[in-house]
């Protein structure tokens, strides 16, 4: 059973850069999928930030797409997301999640990690 | 971008009580619309893809219908289990969006 597991700071300065990781357990992330970062304000809905193929073909959210940056790491089957110049309005709930093509929808989700942008 | 509205934006319900969500989209995005149930504390769970494609292992109480712009999400009996907040979202165009959530709560 494929997991994703986030890791990271839990806390960041404003004007400073939000970095991320997914560990992606139990399946290669080289197998034909999508991987995703999604985030949630607190109390609020879903934003979908972007997705990696393995060969690093991206896609991002115009909204972010100039202060983001989703890379991928076969070696050790992890992605990460980089967003820089952060301020309050990026305080989230970031979850990583499994994108199937076949399915076009997320499968496996990580558990999320809670993100607060502050001095 | 594809704006994704749903209705209602919450509702109070019975265990034992047909529920009926609905999600329309800004434009058609053909079935290309998945339903996600979310618990507090919890990352979203797929229960429905393709708009009517029940996820392996979820309750066949749970059902989607619909194509082009509106959708729907029913439950038939519900559950103590099901009380959560209900998400669709479309994936027929970038960027993929999501719809502002309905919260099913306890009558």
């Amino acid at each position: 059973q494929v997991q994703l597991q986030e890791s990271g700071p839990g806390l960041v300065e404003p004007s400073q850069t939000l970095s991320l990781t997914c560990t992606v357990s139990g399946g290669s992330i080289t197998s034909g999928y999508y991987w995703s970062w999604i985030r949630q304000h607190p109390g609020k809905g879903l934003e979908w930030i972007g997705y990696i193929y393995y060969s690093g073909s991206t896609y991002y959210n115009p909204s972010l797409q100039s202060r983001v940056t989703i890379s991928v790491d076969t070696s050790v089957n992890e992605f990460s997301l980089r967003l820089t110049s952060v301020t309050a309005a990026d305080t989230a709930v970031y979850y990583c999640a499994r994108y199937e093509m076949a399915a076009i929808s997320f499968d496996h989700w990580g558990q999320g990690t809670l993100v607060t942008v502050s001095s | 971008d594809i704006q994704m509205t749903q209705s209602p934006s919450s509702l109070s319900a019975s265990v034992g009580d047909r529920v009926t969500i609905t999600c329309r989209a800004s434009q058609g995005i053909r079935n290309d619309l998945g339903w996600y149930q979310q618990k507090p504390g919890k990352a979203p769970k797929r229960l429905i893809y393709a708009a009517s494609s029940l996820q392996s292992g979820v309750p066949s109480r749970f059902s989607g219908s619909g194509s082009g712009t509106e959708f729907t999400l029913t439950i038939s009996t519900l559950q103590p289990e099901d009380f959560a907040t209900y998400y669709c979202l479309q994936h027929n165009d970038y960027p993929f969006t999501f719809g502002p959530g309905t919260k099913v709560d306890i009558k």
